[in-house]
């Protein structure tokens, strides 16, 4: 099974400051899709970052960035400068090259202290 | 950018109602559109992907007699809940991939919060 790995349900960080939420998946395939997704209370789906497998080089969005791993299957999301908006639900979520569909992990519970 | 609506937002009615849950792409094309269901405090379990113009493609458990869907234009996908319970109660999302965009991710609409008294 393709499964995707959330280990922290919940994690906390004070505003202004550095927080990584952890991702590992499981996959056969050398090709593939990595997602970070961020659900506000809103429950709208946003994107916040992705990453192609097959590229080395770790993707970042602003104060969004990703440690890539492929031989660990590990896709760390690091979050600088946490704002209180950060403040939210983060999915991991994967696909295949050959498929549209996403598997999502359980999702981490991120709160920003003031 | 793109934009997937999502209709209605929230639905409450009784046992035994059907319920029809609307998602359009406003300003792309999608030939394939993806629906989700969430429980409360749990992550997104893929239902069916639906094809435009054709049936679609349901996940294990997923009954599809129960939850129908229809593509029928490049815009639109319907998810119809018939004779709806309790159990059904939910937050159904849906999302859209843009036709020829190859690996671009897709777009989600904002859910639909389904409560079946």
């Amino acid at each position: 099974a393709q499964t995707v790995t959330q280990s922290q349900p919940e994690m906390s960080v004070q505003e202004a400051e550095t927080v990584t939420l952890s991702c590992t998946y499981d996959t056969s395939e050398s090709d593939y899709y990595l997602f970070w997704y961020k659900q506000p209370p809103s429950r709208q789906m946003i994107l916040v970052i992705r990453q192609e497998a097959y590229k080395q080089q770790n993707a970042t969005e602003n104060r969004f960035s990703v440690n890539f791993q492929k031989a660990a299957k590990s896709f760390s999301l690091k979050i600088s400068d946490s704002q209180l908006g950060d403040a939210a639900m983060y999915f991991c979520a994967r696909r295949g090259a050959g498929s549209y569909q996403l598997t999502f992990g359980k999702g981490t519970k991120l709160s920003v202290i003031p | 950018g793109a934009v997937v609506s999502q209709h209605p937002s929230r639905v409450i009615c009784k046992s035994g109602t059907s319920v029809k849950i609307e998602c359009r792409s406003l300003d792309f094309q999608a030939t394939t559109m993806f629906w989700y269901r969430q429980f409360p405090k749990q992550s997104l379990m893929l239902m069916a992907t639906s094809n435009e113009g054709s049936k679609a493609t349901y996940e294990q458990g997923v009954e599809k007699d129960k939850f129908l869907i229809n593509h029928a234009s490049l815009t639109l996908s319907t998810l119809t809940v018939t004779s709806a319970h309790p159990e059904d109660s939910s937050f159904y999302i849906c999302s859209a991939r843009q036709t020829g965009t190859g690996n671009q991710p897709q777009h989600f609409g904002d859910g639909t919060r389904l409560s079946i008294l």
